[in-house]
């Protein structure tokens, strides 16, 4: 079956534009996970879901930051007023349970 | 202070030289320890799941074992295909922490 799709791809924005990145979860799945990726790093923790509700956001790194779940299966990540340290890859992952969490192919962020 | 540490950072193999990828842990209340393999420019590709001090796991050249403070990632006889990133990342609370990856290359 499909896994974890994310849009865009790619997204260039200038420092200040807000912008929005989707995250398709595998059907069914209940939870969803954002991490953040920064080059040469491994991923970091920003938020979760358990259906549309947000259970953990302690790694959204200011207010800028937000997602929302609403129907409990699409997510969608949204930065605020870029800046260049957002510059990273954003990886979605969805789990059916506590379990192993899949991961989809990412966006990457450039702020210039 | 919850901490997954990798090692080593980098990694150049010839093809068919075993060797074995470390990934030590503190993590308080560890649920589950991962293995993802991921590719340049490609999300984490899950690997294995290990749960407790003991168990071993094994997919083609690939075997994970787990002791309480550590988790060994051995790569036998390795060929080209295996180039990648390895991941570790532990369970804390529903999230996963992950180390910063061993870069393994292997040359034919």
């Amino acid at each position: 079956g499909a896994g974890v799709s994310q849009s865009p791809r790619y997204k260039v924005a200038k420092r200040g534009q807000d912008v929005a990145l989707r995250c398709d979860p595998i059907s069914g799945h209940v939870s969803l996970f954002w991490y953040q990726q920064a080059l040469g790093q491994g991923p970091e923790f920003l938020t979760y879901f358990q259906n549309e509700a947000q259970l953990d956001k302690s790694g959204l790194p200011s207010d800028r930051f937000f997602a929302e779940r609403p129907e409990g299966s699409v997510s969608t990540l949204k930065i605020q007023r870029t800046q260049q340290e957002d510059s990273a890859v954003y990886l979605c992952a969805s789990s059916p349970g506590r379990l192993e969490q899949y991961f989809g192919p990412g966006t990457r962020l450039t702020v210039t | 202070e919850d901490q997954v540490t990798q090692s080593p950072e980098a990694l150049r193999l010839q093809e068919g030289e075993s060797s074995s990828l470390n990934c030590s842990y503190t993590v308080s209340g560890l649920r589950g320890l991962f293995w993802y393999r991921q590719d340049p420019g490609k999300g984490p590709e899950f690997l294995f799941t290990l749960y407790s001090a003991g168990e071993e796991k094994e997919k083609e050249r690939l075997k994970a074992t787990l002791t309480k403070k550590e988790s060994f990632l051995h790569i036998t006889a390795p060929k080209p295909e295996d180039s990648a990133t390895y991941l570790c990342a532990a369970e804390h609370t529903d999230k996963l922490i992950f180390g910063t990856g061993t870069r393994l290359q292997v040359f034919p």
